[in-house]
């Protein structure tokens, strides 16, 4: 069975710059996390989708934060304009249904704002 | 809110040593508990859980069992070996249905040493 995909795995770009990450899920998995790691935190919850809607986004930075999941698979998260504590690894999980059903991590991207 | 406190590392330890990673956690009712790794280059993985008070959860000699009255989460192995050098993450779900985010703790380096 194939694990959650994300790409890119690395992305350097200068601050004011904008970013998109995209990631597709475990096939058949309803359920999709976005989440962001700073160095040496844990990581934090972006947004949650149950198929293509939103469950969750109260710690998204809305105001250059967004993402979407059309047709409930891939989904993306875009950032504009960055910041420079929007350096961060950007990870992506999925779950068949919820958080009480384990969730299965993508490799992750790892943003770097100069 | 929810919150998850982590023994401090970075943990340095021989081969065959004794391993415990305490874990505390701050939530209200009976929260679902979890202990993820993260080897070098690769994603988050789970590696135990338990829902409820009480619960062990084990896997590749790990344990971890849930008490509530301590509201702690410790993370044990009798005798560690070399490639169990990872960051280890206690994480938590809440108790109530609809409110499903994990909220993890700021992860512990452990490096074995042959």
């Amino acid at each position: 069975e194939a694990g959650v995909a994300q790409s890119p795995r690395y992305k350097i770009i200068e601050k004011r710059q904008s970013v998109a990450f995209w990631c597709n899920p475990i096939s058949g998995h309803a359920t999709l996390y976005w989440y962001q790691q700073i160095l040496g935190q844990g990581p934090k919850l972006l947004i949650q989708f149950q198929n293509n809607g939103v469950v969750d986004d109260s710690q998204l930075p809305k105001d250059r934060f967004s993402a979407e999941r059309l047709k409930g698979v891939d989904s993306t998260l875009k950032i504009q304009p960055a910041k420079l504590e929007d350096s961060a690894v950007y990870l992506c999980a999925s779950s068949l249904r919820g958080a009480t059903d384990t969730q299965y991590f993508g490799p992750g991207t790892r943003l770097t704002v100069l | 809110g929810d919150s998850v406190t982590q023994m401090e590392g970075p943990v340095t330890l021989s081969e065959e040593a004794f391993l415990t990673i305490n874990c505390t956690y701050t939530a209200t009712g009976y929260p679902s508990l979890f202990w993820y790794v993260q080897y070098p280059g690769e994603g988050l993985q789970l590696l135990l859980k338990a829902t409820k008070a009480d619960d062990k959860g084990s896997n590749k000699g790990f344990e971890a069992t849930y008490r509530k009255e301590t509201t702690s989460f410790h993370l044990e192995k009798g005798s560690v070996q070399v490639s169990d050098s990872a960051v280890y993450f206690c994480a938590l779900s809440p108790a109530n249905f609809g409110n499903e985010k994990l909220t993890f703790g700021t992860g512990t380096r452990l490096t074995i040493i042959p």
